[in-house]
């Protein structure tokens, strides 16, 4: 257990459907990001929250919306995904560091099939 | 752009055995280079390097940075199947570390 929860662990969804991933961290951090890992792909980042402001964005499709409402909180929304966004989506969560030192704990994360 | 190269992709090894995991690195404005291991799900961190030549250690697993030469290797000594999981190297640039770059991973089996 690394204090990073996320859930579902595993959704399956149509192209049409709109679904949401959540992230929590029980740490008292205050950055948190997504990744994406695909088969036989490095690790990808998506997008980072650090003090609740977000401060990467990837060039991310627009089909992917983040959301913090607050530091311990993140969220995921999905909309009209293409089979090829099927992958592991893992949250992290780090101290944010503002010198950008910190590690990173990454939480379980959820195994998404867009059929 | 940020570039982290591992090798080998795959190694399959007996228990008991000592392997030894290569990380390659080229970054802008290099600030650290982290492993970490994962077995099923999440990735769970070992080591953070941001000195050359340092030797960071935690129990059978080691691992030491060269700066000049831009690599990294983690050694497990003693292997056990429970190491048996890929170990991925990232590194961390301009940027530090909330915006890190990962390599595919190398995917270690220990046979009993």
């Amino acid at each position: 257990e690394t204090g990073v929860t996320q859930t579902p662990r595993h959704l399956v969804m149509g192209m049409t459907n709109k679904k949401s991933l959540k992230c929590e961290q029980h740490l008292g951090h205050n950055a948190m990001y997504w990744y994406k890992q695909s088969a036989k792909k490095p690790l990808e980042l998506m997008f980072v929250y650090n003090f609740k402001e977000q401060t990467e964005n990837n060039s991310v499709p627009s089909r992917f919306s983040p959301e913090c409402p607050n530091s311990s909180h993140l969220f995921l929304h999905l909309h009209t995904l293409q089979p090829e966004d099927s992958a592991l989506y893992l949250c992290a969560s780090s101290q944010g560091d503002r010198e950008g030192t910190d590690t990173q704990y990454f939480g379980p994360g959820t195994r998404l099939t867009v059929l | 752009e940020d570039k982290v190269v591992q090798s080998p992709l795959s190694l399959v090894v007996h228990e008991g055995d000592t392997v030894t995991l290569n990380c390659s690195y080229e970054v802008t404005n290099f600030r650290s280079l982290l492993w970490y291991k994962q077995e099923k799900k999440a990735p769970t961190f070992l080591f953070m390097l941001t000195s050359s030549g340092i030797e960071k250690k935690s129990g059978r697993l080691s691992s030491i940075l060269d700066k000049k030469e831009l690599f990294s290797i983690l050694n497990i000594t003693a292997t056990q199947t429970g190491d048996s999981a890929i170990y991925l190297c990232a590194v961390a640039g301009s940027f530090g570390n909330e915006k890190l770059t990962f390599g595919t991973g190398t995917r270690l089996t220990i046979i009993p």
